[in-house]
C-alpha cells in the first residue's frame, strides 16, 4: 500500500523558516516525480513545487519561488520542503504528492501537515 | 498562472447527474490533454478520478466522467450517492513544468 506521511508543520511567525518532510513507502521513491501541494484554510489547493526523480531539477511556483526549496533523499525515501520568509500568506496545508514519470497528474496524496503563520 | 475557474458549489439529488465545469486558457486546459479531477471528502487527502481529461483510474466508479472542449474541462458524476459529497478540484499542466488548479466545487447531495 502505497503511503506517504507528511510531518513539521507547527505555528510559526512572519520572516521564520520552516522544513517539512515526507516519508514514502511501499513504492520504489527514486522512480518517481514528486510535488507538494499546499491548501489554504477553506481555500482550493495550490501547485507548490516538483521535483525529478533524481533531484536533478526542481520547478516553483511564482508565489514560492525564491523562497522555497524543494529537494529529496533517495536513500531515506523522503521528501523536503524548505520554507524561508514565511508569509503569512503561506498559512495552509502541506500535501505532498506522487506522480508517476511524465503522467502529469497525481496519483497518491499524503493526509497533509497544517502550516500556520501568524503574529 | 491564474487559477482554473470552477462553480463554488452544484448541488443534486440521488440518482441523479451533475456536471461541474473547469475553465482555463489557451495555455493549460486548450493546450493540453492533461487535465485531472480530485475528489476531496472533508478533512480528507485528495483522491484521483479522472486524468488526462477522460481516463478512470482503476477502482473509480464508472459514475465519474470527463470531457474537454476548447478551453473547458468538464466533469460529470451520474447517479449520484450520498457518499459522492465532496469538494472536486480541477487541474491542468500549464507548460513549463508547472500546474494550475482550480478553486473548487462543493457538491452536496440533497
Amino acid at each position: 500500500q502505497v503511503q506517504l506521511v507528511e510531518s513539521g508543520g507547527v505555528v510559526v511567525q512572519p520572516g521564520w523558516s520552516l522544513s517539512l518532510s515526507c516519508a514514502a513507502s511501499a513504492f520504489t521513491f527514486s522512480s518517481y516525480v514528486m510535488h507538494w501541494v499546499r491548501q489554504a484554510p477553506g481555500k482550493g489547493l495550490e501547485w507548490v513545487a516538483v521535483i525529478l526523480y533524481d533531484g536533478s531539477t526542481q520547478y516553483y511556483a511564482h508565489s514560492v519561488k525564491g523562497r522555497f526549496t524543494i529537494s529529496r533523499d533517495n536513500s531515506k525515501n523522503t521528501l523536503y520542503l524548505q520554507m524561508n520568509s514565511l508569509r503569512d500568506e503561506d498559512t495552509a496545508v502541506y500535501y505532498c504528492a506522487r506522480e508517476t514519470t511524465g503522467t502529469y497528474y497525481f496519483d497518491y496524496w499524503g493526509q497533509g501537515t497544517l502550516v500556520t503563520v501568524s503574529s | 498562472q491564474s487559477a482554473l475557474t470552477q462553480p463554488a458549489s452544484v448541488s443534486g439529488s440521488p440518482g441523479q447527474s451533475i456536471t461541474i465545469s473547469c475553465t482555463g486558457t489557451s495555455s493549460d486546459v486548450g493546450s493540453y490533454n492533461r487535465v485531472s479531477w480530485y475528489q476531496q471528502h472533508a478533512g480528507k487527502a485528495p483522491k484521483l478520478m479522472i486524468y488526462e481529461g477522460t481516463k478512470r483510474p482503476s477502482g473509480v466508479s464508472n459514475r465519474f466522467s470527463g470531457s474537454k472542449s476548447g478551453n473547458t474541462a468538464s466533469l460529470t458524476i451520474s447517479g449520484l450517492q450520498t457518499d459522492d459529497e465532496a469538494d472536486y478540484h480541477c487541474c491542468s499542466y500549464a507548460g513549463s513544468s508547472t500546474w494550475v488548479f482550480g478553486g473548487g466545487t462543493k457538491l452536496t447531495v440533497l
